[in-house]
């Protein structure tokens, strides 16, 4: 089982602003990255690190981190949003990497 | 513009060696980290490991004693070798390319996946 836990579905209504949270000890000593998914796609990165936003994201992305919580928001969600979102990060040992379990964002 | 195609056997027999090379257009492999992650019809990402230009490699624990990866820099290509798989092997695998730095990590570019089926 992932060291890293997320809730696994989350909905918004259309222009709101949803947060999804990924858990894990880990994350009181790394940073997060964040993908997303859409079906029969790639991953695509949105997010990572302290606050760095990849060049074509929108910047209705962002992500914040607060001891073992790294979270990941969407202010003024849009349908295009509609997606799987993992997290990533180390595992408990420092060592290896680790993904989330993911979320399922639905925009009403 | 960056791109990262997978290729190798889409169906492999139970017991046998998984197969798979990632080829990098666009750019170089170098200063990157490169991964190997999959995805399992239904179910989550697993990261499976990666490997530095220098060679050197760092796998999930969960494949270590199955899993091997390799570059060729000449080919720009990297590669992953599961050994002794099984049906649970059967998932979509996709090639990463890392960017690390100071503040912080990603995965920032991936190969559209390649599915692998084990069975007989």
């Amino acid at each position: 089982s992932s060291e890293l836990t997320q809730d696994p579905a989350v909905s918004v209504a259309l222009g709101q602003t949803v947060r999804i949270t990924c858990q894990g000890d880990s994350l009181r000593s790394y940073y997060a990255s964040w993908y997303q998914q859409k079906p029969r796609q790639a991953p695509v990165l949105v997010f990572y690190g302290e606050n760095n936003r990849p060049s074509g994201i929108p910047d209705r992305f962002s992500g914040s981190s607060s001891g073992d919580t790294a979270s990941l928001t969407i202010t003024g969600a849009q349908a295009e949003d509609e997606a799987d979102y993992y997290c990533h990060s180390r595992d408990n040992s420092g060592y290896h990497y680790v993904f989330g379990t993911g979320t399922k964002v639905t925009v009403l | 513009q960056v791109q990262l195609q997978e290729s190798g056997p889409g169906l492999v027999k139970p017991s046998e060696t998984l197969s798979l090379t990632c080829t990098v257009s666009g750019g170089s492999i170098s200063p990157y980290y490169w991964s190997w992650i999959r995805q399992p019809a239904g179910k989550g990402l697993e990261w499976i490991g990666r490997i530095y230009l220098s060679g050197s490699t760092d796998y999930n624990p969960s494949f270590k004693s199955r899993v091997t990866m390799s570059l060729d820099t000449s080919k720009n290509q990297f590669s992953l070798k599961m050994t002794s798989v099984t049906a649970a092997d059967t998932a979509v695998y996709y090639c990463a390319r890392e960017e690390v730095t100071y503040y912080g990590s990603g995965f920032d570019h991936w190969g559209q996946g390649t599915l692998v089926t084990v069975s007989s």
